[in-house]
C-alpha cells in the first residue's frame, strides 16, 4: 500500500490560493490519488480524485506530475469555512485506502 | 438520492458492556460498506469492510466484529467494551468498481466508555 506524507498544520488568509501537498514515493501504477475534507464531528467528504496531470472541480484543482511520486490539491480563494483537515490518499480501490492523519487547513479573517 | 444512517448518534457505555452500532443506506443497492474509527485529534482508521451480504474483511485484529445481515445493512458490535474503543465511529458507502473510488460517510457515533 502506497504510503502518503503530507503537512501536519497549514495557516492561511481568507481570499488566498491554498496549496497543499502530498508525497506518494511508492505509488503503483493502478493507484488513483484522492483527497477528502473534514470537519469536526462530521465524516469526510469526497473533495477531487486524479490519476495524472490536472484535475479540477467546483471545488478544487489536483497537479499530479509527470512521475505521480507527489501531488497538490489547489483551493482558490479559501474562506473560513474552509478550515477543516484535508486527508490525501492513494489506492488501487476504496477497500485499499488509508486515511492518514491528513493536513489540519486554519483560515485566518 | 443515496442516503446513510448512523445511530446511535452519541452513546456512553462502561468498560465490558456490550455494544451494537447499526448503518444503513437508501437509494443504491450491493454497496460497499465500511467502518472506521477515529480517536480524538487522529486520522481514520478502517476497520471492517464488506463488499456483500455476510462478506467481512477485518482490517485490525480487536475485540469488535461486523455483520452485514442485509445488503443495506452493516453493524458493528462488540461483547465487551474496553476503554481503548472510546472514539468516533464512521459507516462509508461506496460503488462497485469501476465507480468505487468515492466513499459517502455517515453523521457518525461518538462513543465513550467509562
Amino acid at each position: 500500500l502506497a504510503k502518503t506524507t503530507q503537512p501536519i498544520s497549514m495557516d492561511s488568509y481568507e481570499g488566498q490560493e491554498v496549496n497543499i501537498t502530498c508525497s506518494h514515493n511508492n505509488i503503483a501504477t493502478n493507484d488513483y490519488i484522492t483527497w477528502y475534507q473534514q470537519f469536526p464531528s462530521q465524516g469526510p467528504r469526497f473533495i477531487i480524485q486524479g490519476y495524472k496531470t490536472k484535475v479540477t472541480n467546483e471545488v478544487a484543482s489536483l497537479f499530479i506530475p509527470a512521475d505521480r511520486k507527489s501531488s497538490t490539491l489547489s483551493l482558490p480563494r479559501v474562506s473560513l469555512s474552509d478550515t477543516a483537515v484535508y486527508y490525501c490518499l492513494v489506492a488501487l480501490d476504496n477497500n485499499d485506502m488509508r486515511f492518514g492523519a491528513g493536513t489540519r487547513l486554519t483560515v485566518k479573517p | 438520492s443515496q442516503t446513510i444512517h448512523q445511530w446511535p448518534a452519541t452513546l456512553v457505555q462502561p468498560v465490558g458492556s456490550p455494544l451494537s452500532l447499526e448503518c444503513t443506506v437508501e437509494g443504491t443497492s450491493n454497496p460497499n460498506l465500511y467502518w472506521y474509527r477515529q480517536a480524538a485529534g487522529r486520522g481514520l482508521q478502517l476497520l471492517f469492510y464488506s463488499v456483500g451480504i455476510g462478506q467481512i474483511s477485518s482490517e485490525v485484529p480487536q475485540n469488535l466484529s461486523a455483520s452485514r445481515p442485509q445488503d443495506r445493512q452493516f453493524i458493528l458490535s462488540s461483547k465487551k467494551l474496553l476503554l481503548s474503543d472510546s472514539g468516533f465511529y464512521l459507516c462509508a458507502w461506496s460503488r462497485r468498481p469501476p465507480q468505487a473510488y468515492e466513499q459517502y460517510f455517515g453523521p457518525g457515533t461518538r462513543l465513550t466508555v467509562t
